[in-house]
């Protein structure tokens, strides 16, 4: 059976770093084509996909959100890491991770197993 | 980056059929994901690769893709599928390559 689980701060503070922690089971990130992504939904608002990493080490970015972060893995703890750096009230969000399975096409990549995600307040 | 687009909402009577259309530039050329999301939770794979249903998602459940849209079609709707609906493609060509649309609230009338 396939879970991640998402953990880190319910409240930032403004200018703080935020790191989040994924850490999943019933998979290996070291399987060729795997990935894990981050997502993000502000309250009320739309899905916005953050980062994923993939079995090879290689990282994508959200264009908008590059520069403030970074996306990291410790395949022998099945943990996959994001930090959010000089975060804002903007940030407030919940934070999910999602496995990205081995695309069976090339291209054809999607989630198709997601946490259950943890909320995080950016406030002073 | 590559830009998707749904209707903010779409409305339906049970027992009918619903269609959510996400819209892109020869969306067609690429594979299209739906997820399905309720108040509270996170979201759910309901359609992958344009047309494929995970295993546990009722067959009422099917998507197209053709052209310049995709379509998430829902059949014989019941008070349960109300939820927000979210198309999804990886773009390989764009350093921003994971897209998802804007979302469609469906409504059970």
């Amino acid at each position: 059976q396939v879970t991640l689980r998402e953990s880190g701060p319910a409240l930032v503070k403004p200018t703080q770093t935020l790191t989040l922690t994924c850490t999943f089971s019933g998979f290996s990130l070291s399987t060729s084509g795997m990935c894990v992504s981050w997502i993000r939904q502000p309250p009320g608002k739309a899905l916005e996909w953050l980062a994923l990493i993939d079995w090879d080490d290689d990282k994508y970015y959200s264009t908008s959100l590059k520069t403030r972060l970074t996306i990291s893995k410790d395949t022998s703890k099945n943990q996959v890491v994001l930090t959010m750096t000089n975060v804002d009230p903007e940030d407030t969000a919940t934070y999910y991770c999602a496995r990205m399975p081995t695309p069976a096409i090339a291209g054809g990549y999607y989630m198709d197993v997601w946490g259950k995600g943890t909320t995080v307040t950016v406030s002073s | 980056s590559y830009v998707l687009t749904q209707p903010p909402s779409v409305s339906v009577a049970p027992g009918r059929t619903a269609s959510i259309t996400c819209g892109g530039n020869n969306i067609g050329s690429k594979s299209v994901h739906w997820y399905q999301q309720k108040p509270g939770q996170a979201p759910v794979l309901v359609i992958y690769y344009d047309s494929d249903r995970p295993s546990g998602i009722p067959e009422r459940f099917s998507g197209s893709n053709s052209g310049n849209t995709a379509t998430l079609t829902i059949s014989r709707v019941e008070a349960g599928d109300e939820a927000d609906y979210y198309c999804q493609v990886w773009d390989s060509s764009s350093d921003h390559p994971l897209v998802f649309g804007g979302g469609t609230k469906l409504t059970v009338l």
